[in-house]
């Protein structure tokens, strides 16, 4: 695998599911991110991780629980989720958080659906 | 804080046209990166073209060129001979030495036959 994988590619959850997204980066990156890409809407940067700790959490709620266990893994476990939820969720990862390595690499998104 | 302008919600152009997106931005600092990245229908988001500010040579990647003018703080992507393979959502990007990036609200291109 290279690059950054997302896993799965399509979920389909009911409002009472509790589900989780996985992320993977094959880059050696040390920031991930998690944005969230609805229909006819902005990128919406959800939560920024930099050497596995948090640094972002754009008032995100909290039916989203981020978790970093490593610098190449990132996930986001969802519960309770609402129909205005689903959209495709994106993830990616630089190099460092800012600086000429700031450049993002994406994966190819989850597209959640919530019923 | 930075903030990234993308006036154009939606823009179309004929096959082997040229188009120019434009994207603005808002900043207090001197030194900072600027990107666009494009997102095919149903496709990854890819890195098309990057600029650091201190370089006075616009960036150029075959097809794709970007209008840099640091003065007026703008940014516009110019892609010569349109192909159908364009037809994209773009986003502008801008990024500084100590933060992540910043991206404009997108452009929605359309490549016609």
């Amino acid at each position: 695998e290279t690059g950054v994988t997302q896993t799965p590619r399509h979920l389909v959850m009911g409002m009472t599911n509790k589900k989780s997204l996985k992320c993977e980066q094959h880059l050696g990156h040390n920031a991930m991110y998690w944005y969230k890409q609805s229909a006819k809407k902005p990128l919406e940067l959800m939560f920024v991780y930099n050497f596995k700790e948090q640094t972002e959490n754009n008032s995100v709620p909290s039916r989203f629980s981020p978790e970093c266990p490593n610098s190449s893994h990132l996930f986001l476990h969802l519960h309770t989720l609402q129909p205005e939820d689903s959209a495709l969720y994106l993830c990616a990862s630089s190099q460092d958080l800012g600086g000429v390595n700031n450049e993002q690499f994406f994966g190819p998104g989850t597209r959640l659906t919530v019923l | 804080a930075q903030t990234v302008t993308q006036s154009q919600p939606e823009m179309s152009v004929q096959e082997a046209e040229t188009v120019t997106l434009s994207c603005t931005y808002d900043t207090s600092e001197n030194n900072y990166y600027l990107f666009w990245y494009k997102q095919p229908p149903s496709r990854q988001m890819i890195l098309v073209i990057r600029q650091e500010a201190y370089k006075q040579q616009n960036a150029t990647e075959n097809r794709f060129s970007v209008n840099f003018q640091k003065a007026a703080k703008s940014f516009s992507l110019k892609i010569s001979d349109s192909q159908l393979g364009d037809t994209a959502m773009y986003f502008c990007a801008f990024g500084t030495s100590g933060s992540r990036l910043t991206f404009g609200e997108g452009t929605q291109l359309t490549v016609n036959p």
